[in-house]
């Protein structure tokens, strides 16, 4: 089955406490991304991978980090998180940047 | 950067009646426009989407409509049922060249259709 899964579903963290939040694919897509989504702002692209060893800035990027090592894996790093990075976060794939394909989400609480 | 702005926020219909939600854009070099549909505790679906040499686009009970000049692009859902409630999402991008990596969405309709 053609799916993207992220991990975990939901997650409880402290100020400071560095996490990772992966993402892989099984499509053999060359494009993937990360989106926060909080009320009332929509989706926010955080950042994106063209291919392999290829990433760029979205929207909101301040305090994250990616990599993209291999094809299937884009995992989201917040070195020191933050209150305010509290959100539900969604990997998505797709071959060409169009058509994405959304996983279920990453519901994260930073205390 | 590109800017989308959505609207209506909410929109609550009779099941049977049509519902229109309404995007406009900033930047005019954008020339994808895709909808996604969100349901409650998954991720967005993408339900349809248009390039910028199309004005219009129809898929069953669902279309889109573009309007390059005024820069705003329309979802119509007609014949609306229960199961069409959701969070529905606009979205732009520059598709091909270098930059088609960046999308920006709007802020999202919550549609409730009534039984």
């Amino acid at each position: 089955e053609a799916q993207v899964t992220q991990n975990p579903r939901y997650l409880i963290t402290v100020t400071g406490k560095k996490l990772t939040v992966t993402c892989s694919q099984n499509m053999n897509h060359e494009y993937m991304s990360w989106y926060r989504q909080d009320p009332g702002l929509g989706l926010r692209q955080i950042y994106y991978s063209m291919n392999v060893e290829v990433t760029d800035k979205g929207d909101v990027p301040e305090g994250y980090k990616v990599s993209r090592k291999e094809k299937r894996n884009f995992p989201l790093i917040l070195e020191s998180p933050s209150p305010n990075q509290t959100s539900l976060y969604f990997c998505a794939s797709s071959r060409g940047g169009e058509k994405l394909f959304f996983g279920s989400g990453t519901q994260l609480s930073v205390l | 950067g590109e800017n989308v702005e959505q609207h209506p926020s909410t929109l609550s219909v009779q099941e049977g009646d049509s519902a229109v939600i309404k995007c406009t854009y900033s930047d005019s070099a954008s020339n994808y426009f895709p909808w996604y549909k969100q349901e409650l505790g998954k991720g967005p679906q993408l339900i349809i989407d248009i390039r910028s040499n199309v004005g219009e686009k129809k898929d069953q009970r669902i279309a889109v409509t573009l309007n390059k000049t005024a820069k705003h692009f329309s979802l119509h859902i007609t014949e609306t049922q229960p199961e069409d409630s959701a969070v529905y999402f606009c979205a732009a991008s520059k598709a091909g060249g270098t930059s088609y990596g960046k999308l920006t969405f709007g802020q999202g309709t919550i549609l409730t259709v009534h039984p």
